[in-house]
């Protein structure tokens, strides 16, 4: 139990274009998401917390124009990486806390390696 | 906010051989996890510890939430225990977010 999957696991973009990633808990539900970015050799970092209809909250630095959070059912959350440019190149992993567990143990998807071109 | 200190950064390891890999963390926590991250980048739920001592196959964690540490032990390390492991909590006081230890590179040599 307790699985969570991304798509795509990677991929390839030209400058300026918009890539989307999705997020999805597969056998719970999750009110909330978190949205992590790592680059090579390095902890991971969060970016947003992802609400289940409502807007995201996202960390100081982390750009909300550039990085689209859409959290529109209790099974999925999407980032949109908007314009991307070489220096959003990076490994992408979303995680999820079930909702209906008293627990605070989060899920980790497996992660979206991101090269923009 | 609250800090999250792993040690050693890196290690190295014949086969066969025990390790202890350590956390420390600066305040009170809700939760406790410790992940094994892949050559692939998955993040493998190893624990879930907030306190106490759990125990799965050749891996062990203890957490003393008092004095605000916990302990990853692997015992007759195998080459496929070569990743970096993290440590996570999430700190008392409402907030969910996980915040994360820089890791501990270990390299099980054959």
């Amino acid at each position: 139990g307790a699985v969570v999957s991304q798509h795509p696991s990677w991929v390839i973009c030209k400058s300026g274009t918009s890539v989307k990633i999705e997020c999805r808990s597969l056998d719970f539900q999750a009110t909330t998401m978190f949205w992590y970015r790592q680059f090579p050799k390095q902890s991971l970092m969060l970016m947003a917390t992802s609400n289940e209809g409502s807007k995201a909250t996202y960390e100081q630095g982390v750009e909300k124009d550039k990085f689209l959070i859409n959290h529109a059912s209790l099974t999925l959350s999407t980032l949109t990486v908007t314009s991307a440019h070489p220096e959003d190149s990076s490994f992408y992993i979303c995680s999820a806390s079930d909702s209906g567990s008293s627990s605070y143990e989060q899920y980790f998807g497996p992660g979206t390696r991101l090269t923009v071109t | 906010g609250i800090q999250v200190e792993q040690s050693p950064p890196d290690l190295i390891l014949q086969e066969g051989a025990n390790s202890t890999l350590r956390c420390n963390f600066s305040d009170s926590v809700n939760n406790l996890q410790w992940f094994h991250q892949n050559p692939w980048g998955q993040l493998i739920n190893l624990f879930y510890i907030p306190s106490g001592t759990k125990q799965n196959g050749r891996l062990s964690a203890t957490t003393v939430a008092t004095e605000r540490y916990s302990l990853l032990y692997i015992s007759s390390s195998q080459t496929t225990d070569s990743g970096v492991y993290f440590c996570a909590v999430i700190a008392q006081g409402g907030s969910e977010k996980l915040v994360f230890g820089k890791g501990t590179k270990l390299t099980v040599n054959p």
